[in-house]
């Protein structure tokens, strides 16, 4: 079964650091583009980040350009996102999400979440 | 204020056909880049309905239907049922922002 399960959602204060984990299974990890997707309470999706499948292409919404790094492990199969310069704003639901084999931009598999609360 | 737009919501009856737009501009939809859909229940987490503009990925019924011409793209449900009251999301890539990007997301209730 493919799955993905993300941690390391935490409270942190404004200005801390954080980073998200994702372990990845059921599929060939590095055969495909990861994304980190976010969702704040009652909000729309938010498109995070991406990273290519052997991690040496990486793209960023302007929202986190500069503050966000995706990385990948493919020996170890995780995912991560480590969060720096934390806003209220950044509060929200953090998906880790698979690409689709043909179209890098789609996304065919969602884990269930990891909830980050950055507070004032 | 999303990149591709979406109405906020949408209603229709148990059996009947309804449609979702997505309205883009020519950094994206109109550039050719492929629209993707999504549907989120409730408490969970979204799931692809459609890809690659009118692709369905195995399991999801073909009540679901998607299209995409010029700058905008649709997706259509027919014969509706309860369990499809949801929030549903377009998704595309944008050049000028070297990213990907969603619509706004629209509630479908069924009456």
């Amino acid at each position: 079964e493919v799955q993905l399960v993300e941690s390391g959602g935490v409270v942190v204060q404004r200005g801390g650091s954080l980073r998200l984990s994702c372990a990845a299974s059921g599929f060939t990890f590095d055969d495909y583009t990861m994304h980190w997707v976010r969702q704040a309470p009652g909000k729309g999706l938010e498109w995070v980040s991406l990273i290519s499948w052997e991690g040496g292409r990486t793209y960023y919404a302007e929202s986190v350009k500069g503050r966000f790094t995706i990385s990948r492990d493919n020996s170890k199969n995780f995912l991560f996102l480590q969060m720096s310069d934390l806003r209220t704003e950044d509060s929200a639901l953090y998906y880790c999400v698979k690409a689709t084999g043909s179209y890098p931009y789609g996304m065919d598999v969602w884990g269930q979440g990891t909830t980050v609360t950055v507070s004032s | 204020q999303s990149v591709l737009t979406q109405p906020p919501s949408v209603s229709g009856a148990p059996g009947q056909r309804v449609t979702f737009s997505c309205s883009g501009s020519n950094s994206n939809i109109g550039a050719g880049y492929d629209v993707h859909w999504y549907q989120q229940l409730p408490e969970t987490a979204p799931k692809l309905l459609i890809y690659g503009n009118i692709n369905r990925p195995s399991g999801v019924p073909d009540r679901f239907s998607g299209s995409k011409s010029g700058t905008s793209a649709s997706l259509a449900i027919t014969g509706l049922q309860a369990e499809d009251e949801a929030d549903y999301y377009c998704q595309s890539y944008d050049s000028s922002l070297s990213g990907v990007v969603f619509g706004g997301g629209t509630k479908l209730t069924v009456l």
